[in-house]
Protein backbone atom coordinates (compact mmCIF):
# COMPACT_ATOMS: atom_id res chain seq x y z
CA UNK A 1 0.00 0.00 0.00
CA UNK A 2 1.09 3.51 -0.70
CA UNK A 3 1.98 5.81 2.18
CA UNK A 4 2.80 9.49 2.31
CA UNK A 5 4.90 10.99 5.12
CA UNK A 6 5.34 14.61 6.05
CA UNK A 7 7.88 14.73 8.84
CA UNK A 8 7.45 18.41 9.74
CA UNK A 9 4.22 18.99 11.68
CA UNK A 10 4.91 22.73 11.96
CA UNK A 11 7.17 25.25 10.29
CA UNK A 12 7.54 28.99 10.31
CA UNK A 13 9.19 31.46 7.98
CA UNK A 14 9.67 35.19 7.84
CA UNK A 15 7.79 37.10 5.19
CA UNK A 16 9.73 37.35 1.89
CA UNK A 17 11.99 34.43 2.77
CA UNK A 18 12.08 30.95 1.27
CA UNK A 19 10.84 27.80 2.95
CA UNK A 20 10.91 24.14 1.95
CA UNK A 21 8.35 21.56 3.05
CA UNK A 22 9.31 17.91 2.94
CA UNK A 23 7.36 14.91 1.74
CA UNK A 24 8.35 11.31 1.19
CA UNK A 25 6.23 8.50 -0.12
CA UNK A 26 6.40 4.78 -0.50
CA UNK A 27 5.21 2.95 -3.58
CA UNK A 28 6.19 0.15 -5.89
CA UNK A 29 4.43 1.80 -8.81
CA UNK A 30 6.26 3.52 -11.63
CA UNK A 31 3.47 5.75 -12.92
CA UNK A 32 1.83 8.12 -10.51
CA UNK A 33 1.12 11.74 -9.71
CA UNK A 34 2.09 13.83 -6.71
CA UNK A 35 0.32 16.91 -5.46
CA UNK A 36 0.63 19.65 -2.92
CA UNK A 37 -2.61 21.02 -1.56
CA UNK A 38 -2.99 24.10 0.62
CA UNK A 39 -5.62 24.38 3.34
CA UNK A 40 -5.91 27.90 4.78
CA UNK A 41 -7.90 28.63 7.94
CA UNK A 42 -11.05 28.68 5.82
CA UNK A 43 -10.47 24.90 5.42
CA UNK A 44 -10.89 25.05 1.67
CA UNK A 45 -8.53 22.59 -0.05
CA UNK A 46 -6.67 24.31 -2.87
CA UNK A 47 -4.35 22.64 -5.35
CA UNK A 48 -0.93 24.28 -5.30
CA UNK A 49 1.10 22.19 -7.71
CA UNK A 50 1.14 18.80 -9.45
CA UNK A 51 3.99 16.58 -10.63
CA UNK A 52 3.76 13.64 -13.00
CA UNK A 53 6.22 10.91 -12.11
CA UNK A 54 7.29 10.25 -15.69
CA UNK A 55 8.38 13.86 -16.10
CA UNK A 56 11.89 14.57 -14.92
CA UNK A 57 11.44 18.32 -14.97
CA UNK A 58 10.34 19.77 -11.67
CA UNK A 59 6.96 21.50 -11.73
CA UNK A 60 6.73 25.22 -10.97
CA UNK A 61 3.81 27.55 -10.38
CA UNK A 62 4.87 31.14 -9.82
CA UNK A 63 6.46 31.24 -6.35
CA UNK A 64 5.91 27.52 -5.77
CA UNK A 65 8.23 24.83 -7.06
CA UNK A 66 8.98 21.23 -6.25
CA UNK A 67 12.09 19.14 -5.95
CA UNK A 68 11.05 15.72 -7.21
CA UNK A 69 13.55 12.95 -6.55
CA UNK A 70 11.95 9.79 -7.91
CA UNK A 71 14.65 7.36 -6.82
CA UNK A 72 14.60 8.73 -3.31
CA UNK A 73 10.79 8.95 -3.35
CA UNK A 74 10.97 12.52 -2.20
CA UNK A 75 8.74 15.41 -3.22
CA UNK A 76 9.48 18.69 -1.44
CA UNK A 77 7.71 22.01 -1.94
CA UNK A 78 9.65 25.26 -2.05
CA UNK A 79 7.85 28.53 -1.46
CA UNK A 80 9.82 31.58 -2.50
CA UNK A 81 9.17 35.13 -1.35
CA UNK A 82 6.77 33.90 1.32
CA UNK A 83 3.64 35.97 1.84
CA UNK A 84 1.33 36.24 4.82
CA UNK A 85 -1.39 34.60 2.71
CA UNK A 86 0.74 31.48 2.44
CA UNK A 87 -0.05 30.70 6.07
CA UNK A 88 -1.91 27.39 5.91
CA UNK A 89 -1.73 23.64 6.30
CA UNK A 90 0.04 22.02 3.38
CA UNK A 91 -0.72 18.46 2.37
CA UNK A 92 1.31 16.25 0.13
CA UNK A 93 -0.77 13.70 -1.79
CA UNK A 94 -0.09 10.65 -3.95
CA UNK A 95 -2.17 9.30 -6.79
CA UNK A 96 -1.57 5.97 -8.50
CA UNK A 97 -1.96 6.22 -12.23
CA UNK A 98 -5.37 5.33 -13.61
CA UNK A 99 -6.68 4.08 -10.31
CA UNK A 100 -9.84 6.08 -10.24
CA UNK A 101 -8.68 9.20 -8.50
CA UNK A 102 -7.84 7.77 -5.11
CA UNK A 103 -5.68 10.41 -3.44
CA UNK A 104 -3.60 9.42 -0.43
CA UNK A 105 -2.67 12.33 1.79
CA UNK A 106 0.14 12.94 4.23
CA UNK A 107 -0.56 14.25 7.70
CA UNK A 108 0.15 17.85 6.75
CA UNK A 109 2.60 20.59 7.67
CA UNK A 110 1.31 23.74 9.33
CA UNK A 111 3.16 26.71 7.90
CA UNK A 112 3.14 30.10 9.59
CA UNK A 113 4.47 33.12 7.73
CA UNK A 114 5.53 35.83 10.17
CA UNK A 115 5.62 39.53 9.34
CA UNK B 1 -18.56 27.96 -12.40
CA UNK B 2 -19.60 27.98 -8.74
CA UNK B 3 -17.25 25.18 -7.80
CA UNK B 4 -18.20 22.24 -5.62
CA UNK B 5 -21.07 23.15 -3.32
CA UNK B 6 -21.64 21.50 0.04
CA UNK B 7 -24.39 21.92 2.55
CA UNK B 8 -24.73 22.47 5.36
CA UNK B 9 -21.46 24.20 6.19
CA UNK B 10 -21.88 23.42 9.87
CA UNK B 11 -23.95 20.78 11.59
CA UNK B 12 -24.39 20.16 15.27
CA UNK B 13 -26.44 17.18 16.29
CA UNK B 14 -26.94 14.81 19.15
CA UNK B 15 -25.74 11.27 19.32
CA UNK B 16 -28.17 8.87 17.70
CA UNK B 17 -29.59 11.36 15.25
CA UNK B 18 -29.46 10.95 11.49
CA UNK B 19 -27.17 13.33 9.63
CA UNK B 20 -27.28 14.00 5.89
CA UNK B 21 -24.52 15.88 4.12
CA UNK B 22 -25.06 17.14 0.58
CA UNK B 23 -22.81 17.83 -2.34
CA UNK B 24 -23.21 19.32 -5.79
CA UNK B 25 -20.17 18.62 -7.98
CA UNK B 26 -18.87 20.84 -10.73
CA UNK B 27 -21.00 20.44 -13.83
CA UNK B 28 -19.50 17.97 -16.28
CA UNK B 29 -17.28 16.23 -13.76
CA UNK B 30 -17.63 12.45 -13.90
CA UNK B 31 -15.96 11.66 -10.57
CA UNK B 32 -17.16 12.56 -7.10
CA UNK B 33 -15.30 11.88 -3.88
CA UNK B 34 -16.20 12.04 -0.20
CA UNK B 35 -13.36 12.65 2.28
CA UNK B 36 -13.27 12.94 6.03
CA UNK B 37 -10.71 15.01 7.93
CA UNK B 38 -9.93 14.48 11.61
CA UNK B 39 -6.96 15.36 13.76
CA UNK B 40 -6.26 11.72 14.51
CA UNK B 41 -6.59 10.23 11.03
CA UNK B 42 -5.95 13.19 8.77
CA UNK B 43 -7.66 13.25 5.37
CA UNK B 44 -9.08 9.94 4.30
CA UNK B 45 -11.15 8.93 1.30
CA UNK B 46 -14.49 7.42 2.26
CA UNK B 47 -16.03 6.62 -1.12
CA UNK B 48 -15.97 7.74 -4.71
CA UNK B 49 -18.35 7.60 -7.66
CA UNK B 50 -17.82 7.45 -11.39
CA UNK B 51 -20.81 8.48 -13.49
CA UNK B 52 -23.05 8.16 -10.43
CA UNK B 53 -21.92 4.60 -9.68
CA UNK B 54 -20.04 3.86 -6.44
CA UNK B 55 -16.63 2.47 -7.39
CA UNK B 56 -14.75 2.11 -4.13
CA UNK B 57 -16.36 2.35 -0.71
CA UNK B 58 -13.59 0.61 1.18
CA UNK B 59 -12.99 3.74 3.23
CA UNK B 60 -16.51 3.89 4.63
CA UNK B 61 -16.07 3.30 8.37
CA UNK B 62 -19.03 1.07 9.02
CA UNK B 63 -22.62 0.35 8.15
CA UNK B 64 -23.79 3.53 9.80
CA UNK B 65 -22.38 5.41 6.82
CA UNK B 66 -24.02 5.36 3.42
CA UNK B 67 -23.59 7.45 0.29
CA UNK B 68 -25.70 7.89 -2.79
CA UNK B 69 -25.50 9.72 -6.06
CA UNK B 70 -28.95 9.69 -7.65
CA UNK B 71 -27.87 11.91 -10.54
CA UNK B 72 -24.83 13.68 -11.93
CA UNK B 73 -25.41 16.85 -9.97
CA UNK B 74 -26.15 15.60 -6.47
CA UNK B 75 -24.73 13.29 -3.85
CA UNK B 76 -25.46 12.61 -0.20
CA UNK B 77 -23.49 11.14 2.65
CA UNK B 78 -25.68 9.87 5.46
CA UNK B 79 -24.75 8.83 8.98
CA UNK B 80 -27.38 6.92 10.92
CA UNK B 81 -27.15 6.78 13.87
CA UNK B 82 -24.47 9.39 14.46
CA UNK B 83 -21.86 9.05 17.21
CA UNK B 84 -19.47 11.58 18.80
CA UNK B 85 -16.50 9.94 17.04
CA UNK B 86 -18.06 10.93 13.71
CA UNK B 87 -17.26 14.56 14.50
CA UNK B 88 -15.03 15.76 11.66
CA UNK B 89 -14.92 17.92 8.59
CA UNK B 90 -16.40 16.15 5.58
CA UNK B 91 -15.24 17.22 2.14
CA UNK B 92 -16.75 16.52 -1.21
CA UNK B 93 -14.54 16.79 -4.30
CA UNK B 94 -15.06 16.28 -8.01
CA UNK B 95 -12.85 15.83 -11.03
CA UNK B 96 -13.33 15.62 -14.76
CA UNK B 97 -11.71 12.22 -14.99
CA UNK B 98 -10.13 9.78 -12.58
CA UNK B 99 -6.77 9.61 -14.25
CA UNK B 100 -4.90 12.04 -12.05
CA UNK B 101 -4.35 14.30 -15.03
CA UNK B 102 -7.33 16.27 -13.88
CA UNK B 103 -7.37 18.17 -10.63
CA UNK B 104 -9.72 17.19 -7.85
CA UNK B 105 -11.62 20.30 -6.81
CA UNK B 106 -12.74 20.35 -3.21
CA UNK B 107 -15.83 21.90 -1.72
CA UNK B 108 -15.65 24.09 1.40
CA UNK B 109 -16.45 21.14 3.67
CA UNK B 110 -19.11 20.43 6.28
CA UNK B 111 -17.99 20.69 9.88
CA UNK B 112 -19.94 18.09 11.84
CA UNK B 113 -20.13 18.01 15.60
CA UNK B 114 -21.95 15.15 17.26
CA UNK B 115 -22.66 15.74 20.95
Amino acid sequence: AQTVTQSQPEMSVQEAETVTLSCTYDTSENNYYLFWYKQPPSRQMILVIRQEAYKQQNATENRFSVNFQKAAKSFSLKISDSQLGDTAMYFCAFYRYNQGGKLIFGQGTELSVKP
Amino acid sequence: DAGVIQSPRHEVTEMGQEVTLRCKPISGHDYLFWYRQTMMRGLELLIYFNNNVPIDDSGMPEDRFSAKMPNASFSTLKIQPSEPRDSAVYFCASSLTGTGQETQYFGPGTRLLVL
